[in-house]
């Protein structure tokens, strides 16, 4: 069964202060997996792709990394606009006709200045 | 350009009440979503259509229909709700085919009283 899980639940960091949320994954079959964000009473707000193992893209203080089993997204000195939910997903194929993204439950970050 | 639209943005419905709720994108995208999200479980696909003309049932499509209108257009519909439908429902729309990001509307806030 393909499931993605996320971690940590919620972070608080400092402005300036970096790290890192954790995205594992079972699927079968990579077809890509997904970085979005989520701020309060939006919808999820695309960040990323990454297509295979050692892939790496960046966007402002944010970078994703892949690896065969986890992706990372890494936040070099965070600023409180950064504060939101960032949500993992893996497009499986859900049957012959075609495929949709499986969500972990995201991490919700907070940044205080 | 409008991306994704839903309506209503916010309902309160009573138990047994109907009501269909509206997504339309204006992307020419073939695939379309349906999501809900609720704290702690995450997103989760209700259901979702392919290609105009098709649909077919995701993780939790009890208590639900669907229409795929046309190209741009796929209503949910709630035949006699229940206070476990209480949710955000989120429309997505992408690219057929595989590695391709689902663009999400703005969500519908649902309480079944």
């Amino acid at each position: 069964e393909d499931q993605v899980t996320q971690s940590p639940e919620a972070l608080r960091l400092q402005e300036g202060e970096s790290s890192s949320l954790n995205c594992s994954y079972t699927v079968s079959g990579l077809r890509g997996l997904f970085w979005y964000r989520q701020d309060p009473g939006k919808g999820p707000e695309f960040l990323f792709t990454l297509y295979s193992a050692g892939e790496e893209k960046e966007k402002e203080r944010l970078k994703a990394t892949l690896t065969k089993k986890e992706s990372f997204l890494h936040i070099t000195a965070p600023k409180p606009e950064d504060s939101a939910t960032y949500l993992c997903a893996v497009q499986a194929r859900i049957n012959q006709a075609g495929t949709a993204l499986i969500f972990g439950k995201g991490t919700t970050l907070s940044v205080s200045s | 350009n409008a991306g994704v639209t839903q309506t209503p943005k916010f309902q309160v419905l009573k138990t047994g009440q109907s009501m269909t709720l509206q997504c339309a994108q204006d992307m020419n995208h073939n695939s379309m979503y349906w999501y809900r999200q609720d704290p702690g479980m995450g997103l989760r696909l209700i259901y979702y259509s392919a290609s105009e003309g098709t649909t077919d049932k995701g993780e939790v499509p009890n208590g639900y229909n669907v229409s795929r209108l046309n190209k741009r257009e796929f209503s949910l519909r709630l035949e006699s709700a229940a206070p476990s439908q209480t949710s955000v429902y989120f429309c997505a729309s992408s690219e057929s085919g595989k590695n391709t990001e689902a663009f999400f509307g703005q969500g519908t806030r649902l309480t079944v009283v």
